[in-house]
């Protein structure tokens, strides 16, 4: 069965600092791999996903994941990041009927 | 767009009680899942479903039911109450098993 680690609890970076979120995923197939942010009291919203091909994918809100098969990941990232990032971040891999997440990532945005 | 819409939106339960946590979809997705949600463990998948009229347990099924009638519902059913299933609960739907799922605003349930 597949499964996700997101080795951060929490990160804590600056405002208009990078970012860059980890996943590590195990799967035996091609994957399919997803971002997803909740914002607190809200569902989950999907940031990006991969299917194939181009293994840098881009997605909404300014955020990018590059897939790299030789090391299992999919880490998510961000050049420059806003207040309105902080946020809870969850990595998934998708199976044939359903989806494996991530424990997730606190972002905390410092001013 | 109305998506994925949980009902209700808190509910505060005694031990032992039952009750049916109401989803609905409007994008004809035939794919739903259930999830609950637990402080620091992400999201672990209750039952799922790929049909009306077919379902499946996912990773933590116990204690719980679900059926589904129709494509847009997808109710799920406590049936005795317990403190374990004071969580915060999520449905969602996808048009496929590897494709994104849409997820409603959840349910908050404490059961005390």
């Amino acid at each position: 069965a597949q499964s996700v680690t997101q080795p951060d609890i929490h990160i804590t970076v600056s405002e208009g600092a990078s970012l860059e979120l980890r996943c590590n995923y195990s799967y035996g197939a091609t994957p399919y791999l997803f971002w997803y942010v909740q914002s607190p009291g809200q569902g989950l919203q999907l940031l990006l996903k991969y299917f194939s091909g181009d293994t840098l994918v881009q997605g909404i809100k300014g955020f990018e994941a590059e897939f790299k098969r030789s090391q299992s990941s999919f880490n998510l990232r961000k050049p420059s990041v806003h207040w309105s990032d902080a946020a809870e971040y969850f990595c998934a891999v998708g199976g044939d009927n359903d989806m494996r997440f991530g424990a997730g990532t606190r972002l905390t945005v410092k001013p | 767009n109305a998506g994925v819409t949980q009902t209700p939106k808190f509910r505060i339960l005694k031990i032992g009680q039952s009750m049916t946590l109401q989803c609905t979809q409007d994008m004809n997705h035939n794919y739903m899942y259930w999830y609950r949600q637990d402080p620091g463990m992400g999201l672990k998948l209750i039952y799922y479903s790929v049909g009306a009229g077919i379902t499946d347990k996912g990773e933590v099924p116990n204690g719980y039911n679900v059926s589904r009638s129709t494509t847009e519902d997808f109710p799920l059913r406590l049936e005795l109450a317990a403190p374990s299933q004071t969580s915060v609960y999520f449905c969602a739907s996808s048009s496929g098993g590897r494709q994104p799922q849409h997820f409603g605003d959840g349910t908050r349930l404490s059961i005390l």
